[in-house]
């Protein structure tokens, strides 16, 4: 089966580097997807296939995905990237997509 | 740019069946491939089946015997039936469609849906 483990939590003062890291067991032969969603909001995607951004989305965002660990690194964190981040993979054709469990970004 | 829109009951009796639709105004990016996705209050993402627009289709093999999913392409509409619900089920459900790839691209508001007696 297909388990993404993210940390339940992160916190980072504004300015610095947040690093969210998404693991499973030969995690770097998917492609990840990576989420921002922020309270009542619906989940926006911010990186796909492990490092591609979707237009509108700052460079800030950037994605990396190697061996069993992808990450999501947001650069120069402002207080408007506090949110929850999922991590997202195509798993298998009997359960397809697969999500981490979300990690909190707090901005201190 | 695509929209989606989901519509239904905000509330659903316990041992009933759920029913959802999802509204899509398709743009020149459309992919015809969604996905029903769904959120328990304070948790995280799970799944719950995706569709092409030729019917072909997938499910969470955790929800497979309650739930169906089914797009009616003359309409736009992409809808979900979830049977026999408990508490458990209780959700905001979110419609999205995939991009040229693995993710989902385009999603909608999402429904909050409670079920209780």
């Amino acid at each position: 089966s297909f388990v993404l483990t993210q940390p339940p939590s992160l916190s980072v003062a504004p300015g610095q580097t947040a690093r969210i890291t998404c693991e499973m067991s030969g995690i770097g032969s998917k492609s990840v997807n990576w989420y921002q969603q922020k309270p009542g909001q619906a989940p926006v995607l911010v990186v796909y296939d492990d490092s591609d951004r979707p237009s509108g989305i700052p460079e800030r965002f950037s994605g990396s995905n190697s061996g069993n660990t992808a990450t999501l690194t947001v650069s120069r964190v402002e207080p408007g990237d506090e949110a929850d981040y999922h991590c997202q993979v195509w798993g298998s054709a009997t359960f397809p997509v697969v999500f981490g469990g979300g990690t909190k970004l707090t901005v201190l | 740019q695509v929209q989606l829109q989901e519509s239904g009951p905000g509330l659903v009796k316990p041992s009933e069946t759920l029913s959802l639709t999802c509204t899509v105004s398709v743009g020149p990016s459309g992919s015809y491939f969604w996905g029903w996705i769904r959120q328990p209050p304070g948790k995280g993402l799970e799944w719950i089946a995706s569709i092409y627009y030729s019917g072909g289709s997938y499910y969470n093999p955790s929800l497979r015997s309650r739930v169906s999913i089914s797009v009616d392409t003359s309409n736009k509409r992409v809808s979900l039936n979830l049977t026999s619900v408990t508490a458990a089920d209780t959700a905001v459900y979110f419609c999205a469609e995939y991009g040229s790839g693995s993710f989902l691209e385009f999603w909608g508001r999402g429904m909050l849906v409670t079920v209780s007696s």
